[in-house]
């Protein structure tokens, strides 16, 4: 069975801009997250998503969106790009979002905004 | 707010040492605990996880990690560590009082040096 992808593997963008970054679950898997990854703030959760519905959220601005689509791929959105942007986003995914499903995480897309 | 900690932020140790990293979270009632792995280079995988029922839990590579309800903590351990043991380890928390978003801890890096 296929890992999850994630695409693109590395991104760069400058201040202002928006980027949307894509997760292919693993096959059957209906459930994607979304984590931001950095060094000072270690992994911070963005949103879920299941049968493309937004099922929880972190504590991130709305300029951070989603959406996941009827074959459970999922796309983030980061509009106007800060510096503090910068980041490895992980995406994860479960059989159903259950809190006692095991989350298989993707290789992660690493932003960097100039 | 829900939060996990973890004990140190690198530990470095010969091969052949015995590991215990520590990890307290901040919920209360029933909570999942996991622990993930982050290898150079590779994806965050599952190593392992607890719901209920004995405390004492085994996971892939020869890890353990032991629940303490009293002290809320979920404590990796491994009596005799490799080489390729050298990661990064995060301990990750979640509730269904709380969403079923995962909260990870600071992760701490662990270096065996040969």
């Amino acid at each position: 069975k296929a890992g999850v992808t994630q695409t693109p593997r590395y991104l760069i963008k400058t201040r202002g801009q928006q980027v949307t970054l894509s997760c292919s679950p693993i096959s059957g898997h209906r459930s994607v997250s979304w984590y931001q990854q950095t060094p000072g703030q270690g992994l911070q959760f963005l949103f879920e998503y299941f049968s493309e519905t937004q099922r929880n959220k972190g504590n991130f601005p709305g300029r951070f969106s989603g959406r996941q689509f009827s074959n459970s791929r999922s796309e983030m959105n980061v509009s106007t790009l800060e510096l503090g942007d910068s980041a490895l986003y992980l995406c994860a995914s479960s059989l159903a979002g259950g809190t006692q499903e095991t989350q298989y995480f993707g290789p992660g897309t690493r932003l960097l905004v100039l | 707010a829900q939060s996990v900690s973890q004990h140190n932020h690198h530990v470095i140790l010969s091969e052949a040492a015995s590991l215990e990293l520590g990890c307290n979270y901040s919920y209360g009632g029933t909570v999942n605990l996991f622990w993930y792995v982050q290898y150079p280079g590779q994806h965050l995988q599952l190593l392992l996880k607890y719901f209920s029922g004995d405390p004492l839990v085994k996971g892939i590579k020869g890890f353990e990690a032991e629940f303490i309800k009293s002290k809320f903590s979920f404590n990796l351990r491994k009596p005799s560590v490799q080489w390729s043991d050298t990661a990064e380890y995060f301990c990750a928390v979640n509730s269904e009082n709380y969403g079923q978003n995962f909260v990870f801890g600071p992760g701490t890096r662990l270096s065996v040096l040969p």
